[in-house]
């Protein structure tokens, strides 16, 4: 099983603030990593796939980076929308989730 | 724009089967080819993947739940199940219903439905 870690567990910002935020993963999964946001009572919301796509209707402040192992999810200025935990997910070998980063108001 | 809700019961007794619905609205689940997923949540924890069916009706499942989920499509209710036998404690959780484009993918999600084990 492929585990994917995220870091850090809590990211504390300001709203206009750059937040960057780092999936790795246990061994290569190519470019098969997607992001998702989640707020509470919420299901998550697809963001990024396959590193750097975004997807439908996301805001372009989102952007997603790396390949092999390592991973970046950037937002490069934070509205207030965007204080949400944010999960990493891999689907090279199987499906599997990162524990998820918490972006809270500083 | 397609949308999906799960159903099913919020409370199953201990080694009981658990079986959940995902109705889809906006669109046939026989319009194009979609990969019909079920993710769980336990409460402030983390996703994990439990298993899907695609539109040829070939499945796959998360090795680590030992065969214990199956996943079935009734075209004529415009829906997918979930059956997951053996049902614990530690099975307490948010299901979700989740549709991808590509295996692997998870671009609509219903809202979730709590499932507590409880006796």
């Amino acid at each position: 099983e492929i585990v994917l870690t995220q870091s850090p567990a809590t990211l504390s910002l300001s709203p206009g603030e750059r937040a960057t935020l780092s999936c790795r993963a246990s061994q290569s999964i190519s470019s098969y990593l997607a992001w998702f946001q989640q707020k509470p009572g919420q299901a998550p919301r697809l963001l990024i796939y396959d590193t750097s796509n975004r997807a439908t209707g996301i805001p372009a402040r989102f952007s997603g980076s790396g390949s092999g192992t390592d991973f970046t999810l950037t937002i490069s200025s934070l509205e207030p929308e965007d204080f949400a935990v944010y999960y990493c997910q891999q689907r090279s070998n199987w499906l599997t989730f990162g524990g998820g980063t918490k972006v809270e108001i500083k | 724009q397609v949308q999906l809700q799960e159903s099913g019961p919020g409370l199953v007794k201990p080694s009981q089967t658990l079986s959940l619905t995902c109705t889809i609205s906006g669109g046939s689940i026989t319009s194009g080819f979609y990969y019909w997923n079920w993710v769980r949540q336990p409460a402030g924890k983390g996703l994990e993947w439990i298993g899907r069916i695609d539109s040829s009706g070939s499945t796959n499942y998360n090795p680590s739940l030992r065969s214990r989920a199956t996943v079935s499509v009734d075209t004529s209710k415009n829906q997918f199940s979930l059956k997951m036998n053996s049902m614990g404690a530690a099975d307490t959780a948010v299901y979700y219903c989740a549709r991808g484009a590509t295996p692997g993918l998870f671009d609509h999600w219903g809202q979730g439905t709590l499932v507590t084990v409880s006796s």
